[in-house]
Protein backbone atom coordinates (compact mmCIF):
# COMPACT_ATOMS: atom_id res chain seq x y z
CA UNK A 1 0.00 0.00 0.00
CA UNK A 2 1.55 3.49 -0.71
CA UNK A 3 1.72 5.97 1.74
CA UNK A 4 0.77 9.51 1.91
CA UNK A 5 2.40 11.61 -1.12
CA UNK A 6 3.13 15.03 -1.03
CA UNK A 7 4.16 16.95 -3.48
CA UNK A 8 6.48 19.06 -4.34
CA UNK A 9 9.34 17.82 -1.92
CA UNK A 10 10.96 21.26 -1.83
CA UNK A 11 9.89 24.62 -2.90
CA UNK A 12 11.50 28.18 -2.68
CA UNK A 13 9.40 31.25 -2.77
CA UNK A 14 10.08 34.72 -3.08
CA UNK A 15 8.42 36.54 0.17
CA UNK A 16 4.57 38.08 -1.35
CA UNK A 17 4.27 35.14 -3.67
CA UNK A 18 1.54 32.22 -2.82
CA UNK A 19 2.19 28.80 -2.93
CA UNK A 20 0.18 25.69 -3.17
CA UNK A 21 1.27 22.14 -2.07
CA UNK A 22 -0.55 18.74 -2.51
CA UNK A 23 -1.09 15.98 -0.59
CA UNK A 24 -2.51 12.27 -1.49
CA UNK A 25 -3.35 10.13 1.22
CA UNK A 26 -3.11 6.75 1.57
CA UNK A 27 -5.94 4.81 -0.23
CA UNK A 28 -9.03 4.53 1.02
CA UNK A 29 -8.09 7.29 3.51
CA UNK A 30 -10.58 9.87 3.49
CA UNK A 31 -9.61 12.59 6.54
CA UNK A 32 -6.06 14.58 5.73
CA UNK A 33 -4.75 17.08 8.14
CA UNK A 34 -1.93 19.60 7.65
CA UNK A 35 0.88 20.51 10.19
CA UNK A 36 3.45 22.90 10.03
CA UNK A 37 6.84 22.09 11.40
CA UNK A 38 9.40 24.70 12.76
CA UNK A 39 12.65 24.68 14.95
CA UNK A 40 11.29 27.39 17.05
CA UNK A 41 7.55 26.33 16.95
CA UNK A 42 8.09 22.69 16.69
CA UNK A 43 4.48 20.50 15.17
CA UNK A 44 1.58 22.74 15.08
CA UNK A 45 -2.10 21.86 13.50
CA UNK A 46 -3.19 23.70 10.67
CA UNK A 47 -6.37 22.29 9.36
CA UNK A 48 -8.28 19.00 8.91
CA UNK A 49 -10.52 17.77 5.98
CA UNK A 50 -12.57 15.34 5.74
CA UNK A 51 -15.21 14.55 2.95
CA UNK A 52 -14.07 17.82 1.10
CA UNK A 53 -15.40 19.87 4.23
CA UNK A 54 -13.06 21.54 6.84
CA UNK A 55 -13.71 19.81 10.03
CA UNK A 56 -11.17 21.28 12.11
CA UNK A 57 -8.64 24.60 12.47
CA UNK A 58 -5.77 25.29 13.91
CA UNK A 59 -4.72 29.31 14.44
CA UNK A 60 -2.90 30.48 11.76
CA UNK A 61 -4.43 33.36 9.77
CA UNK A 62 -6.28 33.36 6.95
CA UNK A 63 -3.70 33.38 4.66
CA UNK A 64 -3.13 29.76 5.15
CA UNK A 65 -6.29 28.05 3.88
CA UNK A 66 -6.71 24.63 1.88
CA UNK A 67 -9.30 22.65 0.49
CA UNK A 68 -9.93 18.28 -0.34
CA UNK A 69 -11.06 16.92 -3.42
CA UNK A 70 -13.86 13.59 -3.80
CA UNK A 71 -10.97 11.71 -4.60
CA UNK A 72 -9.13 12.71 -0.56
CA UNK A 73 -6.40 14.70 -2.19
CA UNK A 74 -6.04 17.57 -0.35
CA UNK A 75 -4.39 21.19 -1.19
CA UNK A 76 -3.06 23.65 0.91
CA UNK A 77 -2.50 27.16 -0.21
CA UNK A 78 -0.50 29.74 1.43
CA UNK A 79 -0.95 33.49 0.09
CA UNK A 80 1.32 36.38 0.80
CA UNK A 81 4.31 34.15 1.54
CA UNK A 82 6.21 35.94 4.59
CA UNK A 83 9.72 34.77 5.77
CA UNK A 84 7.84 33.36 8.84
CA UNK A 85 6.21 31.22 6.37
CA UNK A 86 9.40 29.29 5.86
CA UNK A 87 8.74 25.79 7.39
CA UNK A 88 8.51 21.97 6.69
CA UNK A 89 4.80 21.68 5.88
CA UNK A 90 3.20 18.18 6.52
CA UNK A 91 -0.06 15.87 5.66
CA UNK A 92 -1.06 12.85 7.77
CA UNK A 93 -3.75 10.89 6.74
CA UNK A 94 -6.49 8.98 8.34
CA UNK A 95 -8.92 6.49 7.74
CA UNK A 96 -11.46 8.87 9.12
CA UNK A 97 -12.24 11.18 11.85
CA UNK A 98 -11.73 10.40 15.51
CA UNK A 99 -8.41 9.15 17.07
CA UNK A 100 -7.34 6.23 15.04
CA UNK A 101 -3.78 6.29 13.58
CA UNK A 102 -2.56 9.42 11.72
CA UNK A 103 -0.03 8.86 8.24
CA UNK A 104 2.31 11.27 7.89
CA UNK A 105 3.79 12.18 4.76
CA UNK A 106 7.42 13.54 3.81
CA UNK A 107 6.75 16.71 4.01
CA UNK A 108 7.38 19.75 1.69
CA UNK A 109 10.18 22.24 2.97
CA UNK A 110 8.97 25.78 1.62
CA UNK A 111 11.90 27.98 1.87
CA UNK A 112 10.62 31.89 1.37
CA UNK A 113 13.43 34.13 0.41
CA UNK B 1 -5.42 24.43 27.93
CA UNK B 2 -3.99 22.74 25.09
CA UNK B 3 -0.07 22.34 26.21
CA UNK B 4 1.76 19.06 26.13
CA UNK B 5 5.24 19.95 27.72
CA UNK B 6 8.17 17.63 27.27
CA UNK B 7 11.42 16.48 28.52
CA UNK B 8 14.74 16.05 28.53
CA UNK B 9 14.99 18.31 24.83
CA UNK B 10 18.16 15.86 24.04
CA UNK B 11 19.36 12.94 25.50
CA UNK B 12 22.60 10.42 24.96
CA UNK B 13 22.01 6.69 25.92
CA UNK B 14 24.76 4.40 24.89
CA UNK B 15 24.02 1.23 23.34
CA UNK B 16 22.08 -1.41 24.99
CA UNK B 17 21.21 1.30 27.52
CA UNK B 18 17.48 2.29 28.69
CA UNK B 19 15.90 5.79 26.68
CA UNK B 20 13.22 7.89 29.22
CA UNK B 21 11.38 10.82 27.75
CA UNK B 22 8.78 12.42 29.83
CA UNK B 23 5.42 14.60 28.73
CA UNK B 24 2.98 16.25 31.16
CA UNK B 25 -0.43 17.42 29.94
CA UNK B 26 -2.76 19.99 31.12
CA UNK B 27 -5.50 19.06 29.49
CA UNK B 28 -7.59 16.22 31.27
CA UNK B 29 -10.43 16.02 28.32
CA UNK B 30 -7.39 14.48 25.86
CA UNK B 31 -8.12 10.80 25.91
CA UNK B 32 -5.44 9.51 22.92
CA UNK B 33 -1.31 10.06 23.60
CA UNK B 34 0.57 8.36 21.01
CA UNK B 35 4.38 9.10 20.44
CA UNK B 36 6.11 9.79 17.46
CA UNK B 37 9.43 8.59 15.63
CA UNK B 38 11.18 11.27 12.79
CA UNK B 39 14.28 10.73 10.73
CA UNK B 40 15.71 13.92 9.51
CA UNK B 41 14.15 14.26 6.14
CA UNK B 42 11.47 12.28 7.04
CA UNK B 43 7.97 12.83 8.20
CA UNK B 44 6.92 11.38 11.89
CA UNK B 45 5.66 7.97 12.28
CA UNK B 46 3.26 6.41 15.19
CA UNK B 47 5.56 4.07 17.49
CA UNK B 48 3.25 3.19 20.01
CA UNK B 49 0.16 5.11 21.41
CA UNK B 50 -1.97 4.74 24.91
CA UNK B 51 -5.42 5.52 26.01
CA UNK B 52 -5.75 6.91 29.52
CA UNK B 53 -8.02 3.38 30.18
CA UNK B 54 -4.48 1.37 31.11
CA UNK B 55 -1.17 2.46 32.91
CA UNK B 56 1.47 0.45 30.52
CA UNK B 57 1.73 -0.34 27.03
CA UNK B 58 4.52 -2.05 25.81
CA UNK B 59 5.29 -2.84 21.71
CA UNK B 60 8.63 -4.62 21.26
CA UNK B 61 11.37 -2.28 22.75
CA UNK B 62 9.12 0.67 23.03
CA UNK B 63 6.75 1.03 26.55
CA UNK B 64 4.20 3.90 27.29
CA UNK B 65 3.89 4.25 31.10
CA UNK B 66 0.58 6.38 31.88
CA UNK B 67 -0.25 8.42 35.03
CA UNK B 68 -3.50 9.97 34.87
CA UNK B 69 -3.47 11.05 38.44
CA UNK B 70 -0.44 13.15 37.46
CA UNK B 71 -1.06 14.04 34.15
CA UNK B 72 1.93 12.75 32.51
CA UNK B 73 2.88 9.68 30.54
CA UNK B 74 6.73 8.41 29.33
CA UNK B 75 8.38 6.43 26.47
CA UNK B 76 10.81 4.06 27.62
CA UNK B 77 12.75 2.38 25.05
CA UNK B 78 14.47 -0.94 25.85
CA UNK B 79 18.28 -1.89 24.57
CA UNK B 80 18.49 1.35 23.10
CA UNK B 81 20.67 0.69 19.39
CA UNK B 82 22.33 3.53 17.23
CA UNK B 83 19.18 2.87 14.54
CA UNK B 84 16.61 4.73 17.46
CA UNK B 85 18.72 7.67 17.16
CA UNK B 86 16.14 9.81 16.11
CA UNK B 87 13.57 12.77 17.53
CA UNK B 88 10.57 11.21 19.09
CA UNK B 89 7.72 13.64 19.56
CA UNK B 90 4.68 12.71 22.32
CA UNK B 91 1.73 14.28 21.32
CA UNK B 92 -2.30 14.68 22.62
CA UNK B 93 -5.46 14.70 20.88
CA UNK B 94 -9.36 14.92 22.45
CA UNK B 95 -12.39 12.87 21.10
CA UNK B 96 -15.02 13.50 19.02
CA UNK B 97 -14.29 16.54 16.04
CA UNK B 98 -11.39 17.51 17.67
CA UNK B 99 -9.39 14.25 17.59
CA UNK B 100 -8.07 15.03 14.33
CA UNK B 101 -5.41 17.89 15.73
CA UNK B 102 -2.73 16.87 17.79
CA UNK B 103 -0.70 18.71 20.07
CA UNK B 104 2.64 17.99 20.10
CA UNK B 105 5.74 18.19 22.50
CA UNK B 106 8.74 20.10 21.67
CA UNK B 107 10.34 17.01 20.70
CA UNK B 108 13.32 14.75 21.88
CA UNK B 109 16.76 14.53 20.19
CA UNK B 110 17.96 10.89 21.02
CA UNK B 111 21.36 9.80 20.13
CA UNK B 112 22.37 6.67 20.61
CA UNK B 113 26.45 6.17 20.80
CA UNK B 114 28.14 2.87 20.12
Amino acid sequence: KAGVTQTPRYLIKTRGQQVTLSCSPISGHRSVSWYQQTPGQGLQFLFEYFSETQRNKGNFPGRFSGRQFSNSRSEMNVSTLELGDSALYLCASRPGPGNTEAFFGQGTRLTVV
Amino acid sequence: QQQVKQSPQSLIVQKGGISIINCAYENTAFDYFPWYQQFPGKGPALLIAIRPDVSEKKEGRFTISFNKSAKQFSLHIMDSQPGDSATYFCAASMPGGTASKLTFGTGTRLQVTL
